[in-house]
């Protein structure tokens, strides 16, 4: 079965430290990848997304993303965090357009 | 600017009842999406639409009917709801997925309580 994993439900950083949010994906083909941030009583928005190019994407917010084919992986990085980021996230795969498949989510919590 | 605009944003429901969930896109999007967010489960989908007057099933599809009358709108309907309906259903729409800038736009949510 097609899937997208995210195998912390929880991360907990200190504001300044660099932050991890990992996500491993076993979707058939090269799909697309998607991270999304939703903030409480709200949708979920856009951070970044990979397509094809380098493995390294920017994003909104600081944000960027590490893709690696091998390990079927995009883990969601911050070299700085704020206390702001503290979020839920959640990364998704697929290309057709029923055929998104997301991650279980991973809540972020930054303390001062 | 709206985006996508779900209507309404907390409802409670006796089981049994009936309701209808509508979301609006300004964006003249053709994609169309009805998600069902459940602790621990992520986001799952229930219906879809590819363009006015077309609709799918998901991946939770049981209990629920949609219609896309209008491109701008897209209703999703529970006939008789059950406890296990009790959830945040988000609505989202998209151009042509993955090539797009974002993916899936997204509403807010509606929270739904059956008793």
């Amino acid at each position: 079965a097609q899937s997208v994993a995210q195998p912390e439900d929880q991360v907990n950083v200190a504001e300044g430290n660099p932050l991890t949010v990992k996500c491993t994906y076993s979707v058939s083909g090269n799909p697309y990848l998607f991270w999304y941030v939703q903030y409480p009583n709200r949708g979920l928005q856009f951070l970044l997304k990979y397509i094809t190019g380098d493995n390294l994407v920017k994003g909104s917010y600081g944000f960027e993303a590490e893709f690696n084919k091998s390990q079927t992986s995009f883990h969601l990085k911050k070299p700085s965090a704020l206390v702001s980021d503290s979020a839920l996230y959640f990364c998704a795969a697929g290309y057709n357009f029923n055929k998104f498949y997301f991650g279980s989510g991973t809540k972020l919590n930054v303390k001062p | 600017n709206a985006g996508v605009t779900q209507t309404p944003k907390f409802r409670v429901l006796k089981t049994g009842q009936s309701m209808t969930l509508l979301c609006a896109q300004d964006m003249n999007h053709e994609y169309m999406y009805w998600y069902r967010q459940d602790p621990g489960m992520g986001l799952r989908l229930i219906h879809y639409s590819v363009g006015e007057g077309t609709t799918a099933k998901g991946e939770v599809p049981d209990g629920y009917n949609v219609s896309r009358l209008k491109k701008q709108n897209f209703l999703l309907g529970l006939e008789s709801a059950a406890p296990s309906q009790t959830s945040v259903y988000f609505c989202a729409s998209s151009n042509t997925p993955g090539r797009s800038s974002y993916g899936y736009t997204f509403g807010s949510g509606t929270r739904l309580t059956v008793v």
